[in-house]
């Protein structure tokens, strides 16, 4: 069973907000909601957490409705380095009673001139 | 310097001979993760740890071997590659088993013939 779903991919343009929304119906009262941008032959990296509400920092926003059953990255004005593969994470309590943290299937974002 | 490395970044070898990936990180992290990626899919949890000596399945388990002997390395064993295990490895550390924040190596890129 999916932990996460995500849109295959979405298109944008420079200057445009992005939003991408993240489904996580089966979602823990002790998961957070964690964001991950991966360029071509790199590791991810590591954009923006949130447990509810609205979380913002530099470069993105992170919405979680109260229900916390999906959660929405939104990138303000995207340029052409935005393009990108992006990971919505949530956690999941292993055998050994630990989080294991399993990536979801990603939305890869082509932003254009 | 202070991260976290993996090596090799480029092996090849041939199925049935036994590989070793190493990953170092010099955080003192609990937490460490082997993922595997594959051309064009996401990010496929394989065995993670939560601390020295303590390992956990994760999605992908299967012909794959680890150890957690100090807290710093984690390397993951393929016992008798199979052409079906070539893939990008990256390693992973995380301060918090609840905040989801993971810190990637650059990846190990695995051929097998």
């Amino acid at each position: 069973l999916a932990k996460t779903t995500q849109p295959i991919s979405m298109d944008s343009y420079e200057g445009q907000e992005v939003n991408i929304t993240c489904s996580h119906n089966n979602i823990a009262t002790n998961d957070y909601i964690t964001w991950y941008q991966q360029f071509p032959s790199q590791g991810p990296r590591f954009i923006i957490q949130g447990y509810k509400t609205k979380v913002t920092n530099e470069v993105a926003s992170l919405f979680i409705p109260a229900d916390r059953k999906s959660s929405t990255l939104s990138l303000p004005r995207v340029s052409l380095s935005d393009t990108a593969v992006y990971y919505c994470l949530v956690g999941d309590i292993g055998n050994t009673g630990f989080q294991k943290l399993v990536f979801g299937t990603g939305t890869r974002l082509l932003v254009s001139p | 310097d202070a991260g976290i490395t993996q090596s090799p970044r480029y092996k090849i070898t041939e199925t049935g001979r036994q590989v070793t990936l190493m990953c170092h990180q010099t955080w003192s992290h609990s937490y460490m993760f082997w993922y595997r990626q594959d051309l064009g899919h996401g990010l496929r949890l394989i065995y993670y740890s939560a601390a020295a000596d303590i390992t956990d399945k994760g999605e992908v388990p299967d012909g794959y071997v680890v150890s957690r002997s100090k807290t710093e390395n984690f390397p993951l064993t393929l016992e008798s590659a199979t052409r079906s295990q070539t893939s990008v490895y990256f390693c992973a550390s995380s301060e918090s088993e609840a905040f989801g924040e993971l810190f990637f190596g650059e990846g190990s890129r695995l051929t097998v013939l």
